[in-house]
């Protein structure tokens, strides 16, 4: 069956400008996590959503929000940007909110602020 | 709290040396261990989880919770293992799917 598909795979924007990123999950999957990937401060986990609920949040500021919709698909917004949410955004799904679950990643979006 | 620390941010080894990729952690209760390997231009995936105590690709990690540790090795390492390593953990309270990465190992191994 098809992966976790990510759009867009990459994105330039401007300082002040905001983004929605986009996660498909695979078929089936409904529970979805998001991540940040930075050279500095590596993997870092933002949120996670299960049936169109957010289940766990991690420490970035508001400006960085996201939802799930009926259908399990997930969206990221990131608003007023700044040059340190350059980035590779990556997304995970799941069949459930389980421990012993394994998670199956994307191929990540490439935000780039400049 | 809980975190990860991969000590060793390149390691290089030649073909046919053994590898130890090192992997400590920081949890309060008993957590889910994994590794991940992302290769060149690929993406993030599970190569091994503490639980299923499995050989993948010939890698093995064994957890000690004495040492707090969850190292990954493997006896005689191939040019097809060069990739970026990271270990992980993942709470077992609340039913969280949460990961908490380390920093990486990039493991290169030189024919």
């Amino acid at each position: 069956k098809a992966g976790v598909t990510q759009t867009p795979r990459y994105l330039i924007k401007t300082r002040g400008q905001q983004v929605t990123l986009s996660c498909s999950p695979i078929s089936g999957h409904r529970s979805v996590s998001w991540y940040q990937q930075t050279p500095g401060q590596g993997l870092q986990f933002l949120f996670e959503y299960f049936s169109e609920t957010q289940r766990n949040k991690g420490n970035f500021p508001g400006r960085f929000s996201g939802r799930q919709f009926s259908n399990s698909r997930s969206e990221m917004n990131v608003s007023t940007l700044e040059l340190g949410d350059s980035a590779l955004y990556l997304c995970a799904s799941s069949f459930r909110l389980a421990v012993y679950n394994e998670q199956f990643f994307g191929p990540g979006t490439r935000l780039t602020v400049l | 709290a809980q975190r990860v620390t991969q000590p060793e941010k390149l390691l290089s080894v030649f073909k046919g040396a053994p590898v130890e990729l090192k992997c400590n952690y920081s949890y309060s209760g008993s957590p889910e261990l994994f590794w991940y390997v992302q290769y060149s231009r690929q993406r993030l995936q599970l190569l091994l989880r503490h639980i299923s105590r499995e050989s993948i690709k010939g890698f093995t990690a064994d957890l000690n919770k004495g040492e707090t540790s969850f190292h990954l090795k493997k006896p005689f390492a191939q040019e097809e293992d060069s990739a970026m390593y990271y270990c992980a953990l993942r709470g077992t309270q609340g039913g969280s799917e949460k990961l908490v990465f380390g920093k990486g190992t990039k493991l290169t191994v030189n024919p």
